[in-house]
């Protein structure tokens, strides 16, 4: 069965910094992945995904994720974080295979965006 | 602006009470599922619809939950009796097939607002 892993809990970070959330997943066979992001008290809103072609995806407000399959990862990077940005981010991946396939999230990780 | 709705919005209700929550999915959107998130388990899938058939119900504890979809306008996410352990926010998400291309069952899924439910 397929996982994923995202390490960090928690990324502080101040307004106009780089940012990098990690996301690893498990899996025997293709996949799809995505990256969620959940604001407070919201439900989660889609912010990319990778179904195949090009490894390298972007969402309409900055951030850019690229699929690595040797390291089975697919980290979410932004250049330039706002305050705004603050929020939950949640990885997660579906395998491409017959069959109804589950979205698996990660535990998430909470980037806080200080001034 | 298509969006998925959720009614109620907070629910706190005591401890046997019956809970129900209600979810629009996006017309046009011919699946439907349920999650329920909380600290400790993260995101769970509670059960999942495919043009209003429940296909898998596996993540829901079946003596006190139920899930129905009577038209493709509505679903309901049912609890009775209600246990403080059910505290939790409750999602529903609708979803368009991910790649028509590939004959795969996985989904984009767009979520709603989610029902913080409270039992006391």
């Amino acid at each position: 069965a397929q996982s994923v892993t995202q390490l960090d809990s928690q990324v502080p970070v101040f307004e106009e910094a780089p940012v990098e959330l990690r996301c690893n997943y498990s899996s025997s066979v293709s996949v799809y992945l995505f990256w969620y992001v959940q604001y407070p008290n919201q439900g989660l809103q889609l912010l990319l995904k990778y179904l195949s072609g090009s490894t390298l995806v972007e969402s309409i407000n900055g951030f850019e994720a690229e699929f690595n399959k040797s390291q089975t990862s697919f980290h979410l990077r932004k250049p330039s974080v706002h305050i705004s940005d603050t929020a939950e981010y949640f990885c997660a991946v579906s395998v491409r295979n017959t069959g109804f396939q589950k979205l698996v999230f990660g535990t998430g990780t909470r980037l806080l965006v200080s001034p | 602006d298509a969006r998925v709705t959720q009614t109620p919005r907070h629910k706190v209700t005591e401890m046997g009470q019956e809970v129900t929550m209600r979810c629009q999915p996006i017309l046009g959107h011919n699946t439907v599922f349920w999650y329920r998130q909380t600290m400790m388990q993260g995101l769970e899938l509670l059960a999942y619809f495919r043009n209003r058939a429940p296909l898998d119900d596996s993540g829901m504890p079946k003596d006190r939950f139920s899930a129905e979809m009577p038209d493709a306008t509505l679903a309901t996410l049912k609890i009775q009796p209600s246990e403080p352990r059910d505290s939790a926010v409750y999602f529903c998400a609708s979803g368009l097939v991910l790649d028509p291309l590939v004959p795969s069952d996985s989904y984009e899924q767009y979520f709603g607002p989610g029902t913080r439910l409270t039992v006391t």
